[in-house]
Order: structure tokens, then sequence, then C-alpha cells
């Protein structure tokens, strides 16, 4: 079993639409988490971090972790073309970005 | 952030040879990783770069096959050698600043070995 499961899709919403995508991990001393975002031929960019169980916002994007369930999830509204890309969560045991595990990646099409 | 420079962008190599990938940063940085990203898997962390000493290498990764260079603050190389089919994926220069928390990426190295 993998530690950290993201379901690598493709999903395909239409513009406007509330994105949810999510990750789930077996490891429960994961403690920070993390969503990248990253377009096609470019690196990984980093969209939210968040700290323990709880809900972040920034923006149109929301972040919500549930230890409990070792579950995370990203929220995107209204969601725009220019959204369309993949969609890595991470985790880690530190606070420090080493020692970073990602899951697989889910590929997110926004149709106009 | 960081402006992270990766070269080159992509490229095709005969098996059996070695490529060497270059990352520049426009600042000095605490600490560069190098990760490979293969088709369909995850980011999978090879190597921290550290200044002035041998990288540090995670499991399944050796200085033979990916040996890593950092002279200073804000250059590393990694080379990957001997290449096989098997090592056509995405190689990405990462570093992190200031309090270390926060990730950054180069726009990352497309290697297709034949």
């Amino acid at each position: 079993q993998k530690e950290v499961e993201q379901d690598p899709g493709p999903l395909s919403v239409p513009e406007g639409a509330i994105v949810s995508l999510n990750c789930t991990y077996s490891n429960s001393a994961f403690q920070y988490f993390m969503w990248y975002r990253q377009y096609s031929r470019k690196g990984p960019e980093l969209l939210m971090y968040t700290y323990s169980s709880g809900n972040k916002e920034d923006g149109r994007f929301t972040a919500q972790v549930d230890k409990s369930s070792k579950y995370i999830s990203l929220f995107i509204r209204d969601s725009q073309p220019s959204d369309s890309a993949t969609y890595l969560c991470a985790m880690s045991l530190y606070q420090g970005a080493q020692k970073l595990v990602f899951g697989q990646g889910t590929r997110l099409t926004i149709n106009p | 952030s960081a402006v992270i420079s990766q070269k080159p962008s992509r490229d095709i190599c005969q098996r059996g040879t070695s490529l060497t990938i270059q990352c520049q940063v426009d600042s000095q940085v605490t600490m560069m990783f190098w990760y490979r990203q293969q088709p369909g898997q995850s980011l999978t962390l090879i190597a921290t770069a550290n200044q002035g000493s041998e990288a540090t290498y995670e499991s399944g990764f050796v200085i033979d096959k990916f040996p890593i260079s950092r002279p200073n603050l804000t250059f590393s190389t990694l080379t990957v050698s001997n290449m096989s089919p098997e090592d056509s994926s995405i190689y990405l220069c990462s570093v992190t600043q200031g309090g270390n928390e926060k990730l950054f990426f180069g726009s990352g190295t497309q290697l297709s070995v034949l």
C-alpha cells in the first residue's frame, strides 16, 4: 500500500463548478500537508500549506485536513480554464520541506 | 520565492551515455534537492544536495548512478549515468528558503532514453 493515495483522474468539469480533490494517507504521524499545482511541462508550484487538522482558505482555494480520517482535500470554487493542471498532494512528518511524500497527482481539466 | 533555472529542459539520449542536469538559483538557498517524476508515478526524492560535502541519497538511489555536485549555495548538478530506457523521466531541482518550510521547484528536465 502506498503511503499517500491520490486518484490520478483524469477529472473533467465545466467552468464555474466546484472541484474537490482528495488524498488519503496511511501514516498518522504526518503533520504538514501541502497542495501543489503543476502545469504541463512546468515544475510543481506550491498552492496551499497547512499544519494539522482544520481548514485554510486562500481566494478560491480551500484546503481541508481531517487527521482522524487521514484524509485531505482541496476545493476550488468558481473553477476557471486556467485551473486546468495536475494537482499533487504532499505531506511530511517534519516542519521543514525535507522528506515530503507526494501523491500521484490528479489531472484536472476545466471546460469552458 | 527563488527563481530556479534548469538546463537542459529536455533531451533525448542513447542508452549507455550520461547526462548532466544543471540547476541555478537566483539567490542563496538553504537546501537543494533532486526529485524524479516518472510517468504515472509520484514525485520521488533522489537526494539532498549538500554544499561542500557528499549528497545524501534516499533508499533506492546510489551515487554511482546519480552523482550530484553542489559547489556553492546557488548551483547544483545531477548526472544520470549509464542511462537505460528506465531512466526516462522528468528530473526536478527543488529548493527551500528562509525557514525551510516550503519547497519550490524548477521547471524540470524531460529525459528520454532510447
